[in-house]
Formats: structure tokens, sequence, C-alpha cells
């Protein structure tokens, strides 16, 4: 069956880097884009960007263009995360996810990101 | 950017009977191929969301037939028809149609029983 199983939780300083990973399994990783969400404590759920694992395309949010680099290493069928200039506002759960908008929709477990100093 | 509104905030419901939540779009999200791409999701505590309507009213395999999508243009409803115990956590409404410049997620709404 379809699994996104990520890397574990991570305590970072402001400032740092922090890098989550997603590996997929059971179907071909390079049909489909994967999405990236996170969600702060008591706050809602905030897109990220997405990247087509298909071709290394990728789109961000905004609020985090020169901040965050998303990658896909189509040899591990695993995408990565990277996020930079820490803040303890990135505190938060983060979500990788593969068809999120049609077809069927599936979550990785997340992974919390704990920034303070 | 799209802005998602959802309402209310928190929704108090009791057991058995039906719910609705509401959600608002400050554009219109009927994509140039005719589809709608709003979608719905459940989260409980401690779990990862869990995608329950996409394209408006098309349910993911496996969700119950008491939830319901519907709406057009701009207004969107999310209706539970009779209310279960596992229902009770976090709904967000999310608009696809403006991908991939933007997806965006509403608010969210707390249902409690």
């Amino acid at each position: 069956q379809v699994q996104l199983v990520q890397s574990g939780a991570e305590v970072k300083k402001p400032g740092d880097s922090v890098t989550v990973s997603c590996k997929a399994s059971g179907y071909s990783f390079t049909s489909y884009d994967i999405n990236w969400v996170r969600k702060a404590p008591g706050q809602g759920l905030e897109w990220m960007g997405w990247i087509s694992t298909y071709n290394g395309e990728t789109n961000y949010a905004q609020k985090f263009q020169g901040r965050v680099t998303m990658t896909a290493d189509t040899s591990t069928s695993t995408a990565f995360l990277e996020m930079r200039s820490l803040r303890s506002d990135d505190t938060a759960v983060y979500y990788c996810v593969r068809g999120l908008i049609s077809g069927t929709c599936n979550w990785g477990q997340g992974t919390l990101v704990t920034v303070s100093s | 950017d799209v802005v998602m509104t959802q309402s209310p905030l928190s929704l108090p419901v009791t057991l058995g009977q039906p719910a609705s939540i509401s959600c608002r779009s400050s554009q219109s999200l009927v994509d140039t191929d005719g589809n709608i791409y709003l979608s719905w999701f459940h989260q409980r505590p401690g779990q990862s969301p869990r995608r329950l309507i996409y394209k408006l009213s098309v349910r993911d395999s496996g969700v119950p037939d008491r939830f319901s999508g519907s709406g057009s243009g701009t207004d969107f409803t999310l209706k539970i028809s009779r209310v279960e115990a596992e229902d009770v956590g976090l709904y967000y409404c999310m608009q696809g149609t403006h991908w991939p410049r933007a997806l965006t997620f509403g608010g969210g709404t707390k249902v409690e029983i």
C-alpha cells in the first residue's frame, strides 16, 4: 500500500536550518507531485509549496520563498524539505502529501520541528 | 492570493444530529476546465489530516456517506447528516483551483460534542 514515511523529530535553534525527508513506497514515485503542509500549535494548516517528482519543478508559497528548498531523489523515492533561518514561529508539524488536490490523497505521519533557544 | 474563510470557528454538535460548516473564497474557484477544486479535510488530535471530499463533492474512498460537500463559485458547505463521536476534531476547507500558484486552507473549524 501507499506509504509516506517521514524523518524523525528535530530540535533546532533560531537561525539554524533543518531538512525533513519523506520516503515514498507502494507507487511510482515520479507519477505524483509532493506538497508540503505544516501545522503550527494553535494554528491551521498552511501550504508551503509543491515539487514535481517527475522533473523537479517547484513552486513555493510566497511566504516561504527564499527560505525553503524542496527537492526529490528519484533513486530513493524520497522528497526533501529544507528550511533555513529558522525562527520560533516555525515550530510546527511538517507533513508531506501526495495527491492533495484530486485523486488518492496520502499524508506522511508528520515531523515535529521545534525551534527554541 | 485567494483567501478562504471558514465559519464557525467552533461548532458544538449533538450525536445523531446534522451539522454543517461553511467556507467562503475571496475569488471564484471555478477552474477553466469547469471543475471546482474545493476539498475538505478532517484532523483528529495527534493524527495526520485526512481528506474527506475533493472536487467540491467527491467523497474519498472509505469516507462515510454521511459526509457531503456542496456549493458553487465562492460559497461552499460541508454537511454531516448525523454526527458520530469519531467526527470530532478540526475541519479545513482548501482551494486547489489556483494551484500551482497557491493552495489555500481555511482557518479551520473545531467540531466538539
